[in-house]
């Protein structure tokens, strides 16, 4: 079983739609929890932190479930701009940083 | 500079002939990762160096693969007697690793490997 698993879409979605991506970790001492983003060619960059009270930043909003060792990233109307990759990741309490696979996201007008 | 650097960005090789890729980090941060990544494929953690301590190499794939961490600045990731399947872009990210583990990883563009 792979340490953090995600779906990998392609997830295709009208400019306006709501999105959500969904991930699942191994390791039940995992201590901090990411959504990076990934753009065709770039390197990843860090999106958001997901905290367990559950957080939002503008159209994002990520959820963490510590009981079900699962983490969700909810976009709300969609950009042409989200279009991209997004990775959840995965840190132990040390400083080891595990990434999933991805889930690609195109968003058409 | 003000971000990671890696070098080269590019780089054709024959099978079986050594590589050195290079990373030079975010000056101050003690935390140094090399991953891989594949065409289409997600991140593939190899190695990560922080500070002082033994590095974890818990990820590389093989005993061709080797990095190591001069002076805990910069790093350099090395292959022997590539094989085809090496092919992948590589990246190394690095984190300023203090108390908080909320720290974001801050990654460099990469270096694209093709083994012919």
């Amino acid at each position: 079983r792979k340490e953090v698993e995600q779906d990998p879409g392609p997830f295709n979605v009208p400019e306006g739609a709501t999105v959500a991506f969904n991930c699942t970790y191994s390791n039940s001492a995992s201590q901090s929890f990411f959504w990076y983003r990934q753009d065709c060619r770039k390197e990843p960059k860090l999106l958001m932190s997901v905290y367990s009270s559950g957080n939002e930043d503008g159209r994002f909003t990520a959820q963490l479930n510590r009981a079900s060792q699962y983490i969700s990233l909810l976009i709300r109307d969609s950009k042409l701009s989200d279009s991209a990759t997004y990775l959840c990741v995965v840190k132990d309490g040390g400083f080891k940083t595990i990434f999933g696979a991805g889930t690609r996201l195109f968003v058409k007008a | 500079g003000a971000g990671v650097s890696q070098s080269p960005s590019n780089k054709v090789t024959e099978k079986g002939k050594d590589v050195e890729l290079r990373c030079d980090p975010i000056s101050g941060h003690t935390a140094l990762y090399w991953y891989r990544q594949s065409l289409g494929q997600g991140l593939e953690f190899l190695i990560y160096f922080q500070g002082n301590s033994a590095p974890d190499k818990s990820g590389l794939p093989s005993d061709r693969f080797s990095a190591e961490r001069t002076g805990g600045s910069v790093s350099t990731l090395t292959i022997q007697r590539t094989q085809q399947e090496d092919s992948a872009v590589y990246l190394c990210a690095s984190s300023l690793a203090g108390r908080s583990s909320n720290e974001k990883l801050f990654f460099g563009s990469g270096t694209q490997l093709s083994v012919l």
